[in-house]
């Protein structure tokens, strides 16, 4: 089952903060978040475990509520680097390590 | 540098051809992904490996595509006859169990 994510796509400027959602119908092992820039590979950002609990990379934090299976990822202060379409990533308790993804979310960061 | 390796980067073929393509899996990862991505359809899981036993290829078109693991260090996705709707680009990644996945840089399939 394909979690969904929202917004669709996203514009900021540099130094305005975005959040990202994404939801899944499944009950879930974990969470990860990846970026992919245009022509290249999605990179890992980072996973979720355990509900509730917040992780962090740079200025990119995320959060997991286990109960309502939705995970939000955090950009605060966005630089252009920052640009790039966000995919969440789910594995579902039943499914031993199937990883499926949101169909993504557009971030375009402008000075 | 452990990072997932894929060949080739780029493959144009002609419709009805056999397509292979090959992933080597970062050492000491023992779970295998494919994943194909189009402008319409975003990343689709096709097909994926633990200790190189296929556990799910539910999202993968039976009649024509094939994914195997020979061993650990190789990964083989094949397509026969291929066709232009099979035009994307096929990434392969690789984790540690329930962990994280690395991608690597994928293969461009062209179909004509």
């Amino acid at each position: 089952q394909q979690p969904v994510q929202s917004p669709q796509a996203v514009i900021l400027r540099e130094g305005e903060d975005a959040v990202i959602n994404c939801s899944s119908s499944k009950a879930l092992y974990s969470v990860h978040w990846y970026r992919q820039k245009h022509g290249e590979a999605p990179v890992f950002l980072m996973i979720l475990l355990k509900g509730g609990e917040q992780k962090g990379h740079e200025k990119i934090s995320a959060s997991f509520n286990e109960k309502k299976q939705q995970s939000s990822l955090y950009l605060t202060a966005s630089q252009l680097s920052y640009s790039g379409t966000y995919f969440c990533g789910t594995d579902e308790n039943t499914n031993a390590g199937k990883s499926t993804f949101g169909d993504g979310t557009t971030l375009t960061v402008k000075p | 540098d452990a990072r997932v390796t894929q060949t080739p980067r780029h493959k144009v073929t002609e419709m009805g051809q056999e397509v292979t393509m090959r992933c080597q899996p970062i050492l000491g990862h023992n779970t295998v992904f494919w994943y194909r991505q189009t402008m319409m359809q975003g990343l689709e899981l096709l097909a994926y490996f633990r200790n190189r036993a296929p556990l799910d290829d539910s999202g993968m078109p039976k009649d024509r595509f094939s994914a195997e693991m020979p061993d650990a260090t190789l990964a083989t996705l094949k397509i026969q006859p291929s066709e232009p709707r099979d035009s994307a680009v096929y990434f392969c990644a690789s984790a540690r169990g329930r962990t994280e996945a690395f991608f690597g840089q994928g293969t461009r399939l062209t179909v004509v």
